[in-house]
């Protein structure tokens, strides 16, 4: 079992908005700002999205956006199109004695 | 271009060793900390492995605490993760990833992953 709580699966159709949430504990997304968010399509490597809870990167769309309440996190994708069809996965930096880094089971998200 | 390059995956029996490459380029692989992030066939991302811009702190997740080092070598722009005692549970697609870090009082990972490698598949069956 991960140790952060995803959706197994999510769907919209194009135009819409969506969104995945991510749900720890206080020792990891209530309690840092450590939480990140990783694009994966299938068969190529993870792709970073957001960074420290709700900063996007350069070249990554505005259509993504995140944010955090407590002890989940959550990332949200307006105006779907499909190519934003993939693996979601998020992340944060624990306290944990037994790991620095946690990730969700991630989030199969697809475009109707 | 800037780019990981993992290599020296492969199929190996259990318990024994294999030693992973990360090779970097087009940017000043000195300055950045480094993680292994590992990804079994159908499954999720599990982190690996960290270690500092310098080599100076390695942390590692308990299901590879005492078979797992990972090292780097900042004049071969090469990161490394040497694996011992292999299991069939190891069998995943090795990533290694970029940190750019922070400066606070010393350096210290940021622990989000801004670069990422193709991955090598490592499979541990007999």
């Amino acid at each position: 079992q991960s140790a952060l709580t995803q959706p197994a699966s999510v769907s919209g159709s194009p135009g819409q908005s969506i969104t995945i949430s991510c749900t720890g504990t206080s020792s990891d997304v209530g309690g840092y700002n450590y939480v990140s968010w990783y694009q994966q399509h299938p068969g190529k490597a993870p792709k970073l999205m957001i960074y420290d809870v709700s900063n996007r990167p350069s070249g990554v769309s505005n259509r993504f956006s995140g944010s955090k309440s407590g002890n989940t996190a959550s990332l949200t994708i307006s105006g779907l199109q499909a190519e934003d069809e993939a693996d979601y996965y998020c992340s944060s930096y624990t306290s944990s004695s037994t790991l620095e880094v946690v990730f969700g089971g991630g989030t199969k998200l697809t475009v109707l | 271009q800037v780019q990981l390059v993992e290599s020296g995956g492969g199929v190996v029996q259990p318990g024994r060793s294999l030693r992973l490459s990360c090779a970097a380029s087009g940017f000043t692989f000195s300055s950045y900390g480094m993680h292994w992030v590992r990804q079994a066939p159908g499954k999720g991302l599990e982190w690996v492995a960290v270690i500092w811009y310098d080599g100076s702190n390695k942390y590692y997740a308990d299901s590879v605490k005492g078979r797992f080092t990972i090292s780097r070598d900042n004049s071969k722009n090469t990161l490394y993760l040497q694996m011992n005692s292999l299991r069939a549970e190891d069998t995943a697609v090795y990533y290694c990833a970029r940190d750019v870090g922070r400066i606070s009082s010393g350096w210290y990972p940021n622990w989000y992953f801004d670069l990422w490698g193709r991955g090598t598949l490592v499979t541990v069956s007999s």
